[in-house]
């Protein structure tokens, strides 16, 4: 099975700073890549697929990149909104396996 | 709107059964393929089941194979998840979720509210 690991696991930043989240793929999975978003009580919101492309509705802060097995979760200016948590996905064949999440909180 | 809404969980003895639904509205449910998805309490994410369109295709993690059984009603617009053997660990959040459009590997674009399933004596 395809193993993803996050990191870091909580990270403390302010309103607009630029903040990357990073995930390893345990072998190779081109870019079949996703990366969600959490908030307490809700269920996850797609973000971006495809390790680049942005989901329709998501604001262009949010930027990804990677390929292979090292990808990239930015956002470029932190906004409220924004602290959650955050999990990557791979979804190389009908099956899915899931990041750890990495949960953003306010410094 | 694309709409999910899961019902059918509560709290269950262990070794018992219960079967979630999942509602669809908002799109043709009949050419996605969906997932469930489960949560335990202050966890992360753990991938649990697939079904294809037409249901011919399905897959399972290892932690419920076996024990659980993914199947579609198309005419009702509704994914199903039996559970049986439950144990403590199952105890989660449930969430269904739609598989994007495309042919090839593709991701979850819209999800359901969840619904809670706890096991326990």
């Amino acid at each position: 099975d395809i193993q993803l690991t996050q990191s870091p696991s909580t990270l403390s930043a302010s309103v607009g700073d630029r903040v990357s989240i990073t995930c390893r793929a345990s072998q190779s999975i081109s870019t079949w890549l996703a990366w969600f978003q959490q908030k307490p009580g809700k269920a996850p919101k797609l973000l971006i697929y495809e390790a680049s492309t942005l989901e329709s509705g998501v604001p262009s802060r949010f930027s990804g990149s990677g390929s292979g097995t090292e990808f990239t979760l930015t956002i470029s200016s932190l906004q409220p909104d924004d602290f959650a948590t955050y999990y990557c996905q791979q979804y190389n064949s009908n099956s899915q396996t899931f990041g750890q999440g990495t949960k953003v909180e306010i410094k | 709107q694309v709409q999910l809404v899961e019902s059918g969980g509560g709290v269950v003895q262990p070794g018992r059964s219960l079967r979630l639904s999942c509602a669809a509205s908002g799109f043709t449910f009949s050419i996605y393929g969906m997932h469930w998805v489960r949560q335990a309490p202050g966890k992360g994410l753990e991938w649990v089941a697939y079904l294809s369109y037409d249901g011919t295709n399905k897959n399972y993690a290892d932690s419920v194979k076996g024990r659980f059984t993914i199947s579609r009603d198309n005419s009702k617009n509704t994914l199903y998840l039996e559970m049986s053997g439950l144990r403590g660990e199952d105890t989660a959040i449930y969430y269904c979720a739609k598989k994007q459009p495309g042919s090839g590997p593709v991701s979850s674009d819209c999800w359901g509210q969840g619904t809670l399933v706890t096991v326990s004596s």
